[in-house]
């Protein structure tokens, strides 16, 4: 059974990076094609697609994150990793990790979920 | 960007009636590329159809989708105490992939 668990602080001072990383287990982050994603919840703004990242390397971002988003994977350890720099309180929102429910390059349908981390942006 | 509006905003309704609940896309999606999610407080989304009408494993035949072009619907039938929550469509054809911003289901 997949499970997804994200580790990171759940505070970041403005102007600072935001690290969160996505561990998986019951199953290999190497396997099929899948895309795994971050999605980020806030009040203000929803539900909000951050990125994604084959086990490659390779990664889509939303064009909006783009300068400030790294998404990078370490397949040694089973766990991919969001960076997200420059900070601000608009970046104060509960961060999820997610696998789709097929691997295919072309797929977003979020499956699999982490536990969601709420990150709070403050001084 | 694709925008996607959910209506209505709030649904009321009992336990045992029939949900219908909209999506529109501000252009064209494939089917291929819809999907909806149910949240309930303090939960992660949970997926429930993707690929506009195809349902995710473990989801009860009572949810159902169907749609094209830029018209979307997720009905649910008989209305179970544990259905009352949050629903989102999400589209995942063009980049970004984007969310609605929800329609809450309450009981009336």
């Amino acid at each position: 059974h997949l499970q997804l668990l994200q580790s990171g602080p759940g505070l970041v001072k403005p102007s600072e990076t935001l690290s969160l990383t996505c561990s998986v287990s019951g199953g290999s982050i190497t396997s099929g094609t899948y895309y795994w994603g971050w999605i980020r919840q806030s009040p203000g703004k929803g539900l909000e697609w951050i990125g994604s990242i084959h086990y490659s390397g390779s990664t889509y971002y939303n064009p909006s994150l783009r300068s400030r988003v790294t998404i990078s994977v370490d397949t040694s350890k089973n766990q991919f990793s969001l960076r997200l720099s420059s900070v601000t309180a608009a970046d104060t929102a509960v961060y999820y990790c997610a696998r789709p429910i097929y691997d295919s390059s072309d797929s977003h349908a979020y499956f699999e979920w982490g536990q969601g981390t709420l990150v709070t942006v403050t001084s | 960007e694709i925008v996607l509006t959910q209506s209505p905003g709030t649904l009321s309704l009992s336990p045992g009636e029939r949900a219908t609940l909209s999506c529109r896309a501000s252009q064209s999606v494939s089917s291929t590329y819809l999907a909806w999610y149910q949240q309930r407080p303090g939960q992660a989304p949970r997926l429930l159809i993707y690929g506009a009408s195809s349902r995710a494993t473990g989801i009860p035949d009572r949810f159902s989708g169907s749609g094209s072009g830029t018209d979307f619907t997720l009905t649910i039938r008989r209305l179970e105490p544990e259905d009352f929550a949050v629903y989102y469509c999400q589209q995942y054809g063009n980049s970004p992939i984007t969310f609605g911003q929800g329609t809450r289901l309450e009981i009336k």
